[in-house]
C-alpha cells in the first residue's frame, strides 16, 4: 500500500490566488514527520515546510501553510498568493521513526500558476 | 543554511564506461547520505542509504554491483555507475540529513543528469 498519496497529478491556480495541494499518509506509528519540497523544472529539491506528528500547531513558512489533520492522516499544502514562480512539481514526503531517518515520498503534483 | 553538492550536473557518456557521481555537504558533518533517482514526471526513488564508514543499504531492485556508493568521510559520498547502459540514463539526487537536526529533513544536492549513448 502506498504510504503517501498525492491525488492530484496536476494542477492549475491563477496568480494571487491561493492554492491547496493534496497528501494523505499512511501510518501505524506515532511519531513521524511530514515534509513539502518543491522541485522547479532544474531539478533542485526546495524544502518548504515541515510538520511533526505532535506538533499541535499547524506549519507555516512564509506563504506557505501544512493543513495537517492527524486524525484524517492528511497534510496539505496551501499555497497563498501564488507568483508564477511557484511553478513547479511539488512533493509530500514522510519520514517514519528509525536511525535510517529515510523519507518516503509521494508522486507529485504539477502545480501551474496562470499570469 | 545546509548546503549540499553534487557533481558532475550533467555527464554523457558511451555504454559500457564508468561514471561516478559525488556528492558532499558543504557546511554540516552528514552521517547519513541518500540516493534517488528520478524519471521524467515521476517521484523519487530511493536507490541506497549511504552511512559513513560502513556498506550501504540498497532498496529492493536495486543492483549493488552495478550502483556503488562508497561513503568514506562526513562530508562526502559517491555513487559509481558502473558499465552503464542506456537504461541508466536518469537524473540521480543525492540528499544528507544533518544529526543535529531533529526533525531529519534532508537536503538535497542539484542532481545529476546521466545520458548513455
Amino acid at each position: 500500500a502506498q504510504k503517501i498519496t498525492q491525488t492530484q497529478p496536476g494542477m492549475f491556480v491563477q496568480e494571487k490566488e491561493a492554492v491547496t495541494l493534496d497528501c494523505t499518509y499512511d501510518t501505524s506509528d506515532q511519531s513521524y514527520g511530514l515534509f513539502w519540497y518543491k522541485q522547479p523544472s532544474s531539478g533542485e529539491m526546495i524544502f518548504l515546510i515541515y510538520q511533526g506528528s505532535y506538533d499541535e500547531q499547524n506549519a507555516t513558512e512564509g506563504r506557505y501553510s501544512l493543513n495537517f489533520q492527524k486524525a484524517r492522516k492528511s497534510a496539505n499544502l496551501v499555497i497563498s498568493a501564488s507568483q508564477l514562480g511557484d511553478s513547479a512539481m511539488y512533493f509530500c514526503a514522510m519520514r517514519e521513526p528509525g536511525s535510517a531517518r529515510q523519507l518516503t515520498f509521494g508522486s507529485g503534483t504539477q502545480l501551474t500558476v496562470l499570469p | 543554511g545546509a548546503v549540499v553538492s553534487q557533481h558532475p550536473s550533467r555527464v554523457i557518456c558511451k555504454s559500457g564506461t564508468s561514471v561516478k557521481i559525488e556528492c558532499r555537504s558543504l557546511d554540516f558533518q552528514a552521517t547519513t547520505m541518500f540516493w534517488y533517482r528520478q524519471f521524467p514526471k515521476q517521484s523519487l526513488m530511493l536507490m541506497a542509504t549511504s552511512n559513513e564508514g560502513s556498506k550501504a543499504t540498497y532498496e529492493q531492485g536495486v543492483e549493488k554491483d552495478k550502483f556503488l556508493i562508497n561513503h568514506a568521510s562526513l562530508t562526502l559520498s559517491t555513487l559509481t555507475v558502473t558499465s552503464a547502459h542506456p537504461e541508466d540514463s536518469s537524473f540521480y539526487i543525492c540528499s544528507a540529513s544533518d544529526r543535529e537536526v531533529h526533525s531529519g529533513e534532508q537536503y538535497f544536492g542539484p542532481g545529476t543528469r546521466l545520458t548513455v549513448t
